[in-house]
């Protein structure tokens, strides 16, 4: 059972766009919620965080929105650009163990 | 300079034999982990170690082997009983304190079979 759902599973969207990439997940138990920005053939590298105490972190340009009764939370990037397009996870621990993660999102910026 | 390094970049193997994978860290830090990595798959988690000589099974276990033997080094081997292995494999680590769960990830290390 994939215990992080993600979607969409691609995403295009024009220059200076806002991208929403989102994913739901079951265990309540779950206490980090890590995005993770991969380019092709690199290992993904860590964007943005948040934990279930915040509704909302900013860094920069990338935004996370955490609905914590819903068991949902998503990603923002507002004045999306062409180097942004990579493929991003998303993914959840319970305390610094198991990390599940999503199946990720490809998204293409296109100027 | 810090970080993770797996190698080789690119390994070949040929039917009946085993490989190993090497991935290297030096952040000091406790846990380690290995995913594979397929199309549309995300990434899955093969085997993870908390502390040295320690280790357990990831969801996808089966025709993988792992040691421990140092906090820097978690070689992953793909013996000969994993018969689709061809994928892209993701070596990781993180701080392993509670608290403190940040995930890194090393460059991969992309397998293919002759």
């Amino acid at each position: 059972q994939q215990q992080v759902k993600q979607s969409p599973q691609s995403l295009i969207v024009q220059k200076g766009g806002i991208s929403i990439i989102n994913c739901a997940y079951e265990n309540t138990a779950f206490d980090y919620f890590p995005w993770y920005q991969q380019f092709p053939g690199k290992g993904p590298a860590l964007l943005i965080a948040i934990r279930p105490d915040v509704s909302e972190k900013k860094e920069g340009r990338f935004t996370i929105s955490f609905n914590k009764s819903a068991k949902q939370f998503s990603l923002h990037i507002m004045d999306s650009q062409p180097g942004d397009s990579a493929t991003y996870f998303c993914a959840a621990s319970k305390a610094g163990n198991q990390f599940y993660f999503g199946t990720g999102t490809s998204l293409t910026v296109i100027p | 300079d810090g970080g993770i390094t797996q190698s080789p970049k690119y390994l070949f193997r040929k039917e009946g034999q085993n490989v190993t994978l090497s991935c290297e860290q030096n952040l000091n830090h406790d846990a380690m982990y290995w995913y594979r990595q397929d199309p549309g798959q995300g990434l899955r988690l093969i085997y993870y170690s908390q502390i040295v000589n320690d280790f357990q099974k990831g969801d996808i276990a089966e025709g993988y082997s792992v040691s421990r033997e140092k906090k820097e080094s978690f070689p992953l081997t793909v013996t000969s009983a994993q018969k689709n292995p061809t994928a892209f494999y993701l070596c990781a680590s993180s701080p392993g304190l509670a608290g403190v769960t940040t995930q890194y990830f090393g460059p991969g290390t992309r397998l293919l079979v002759l």
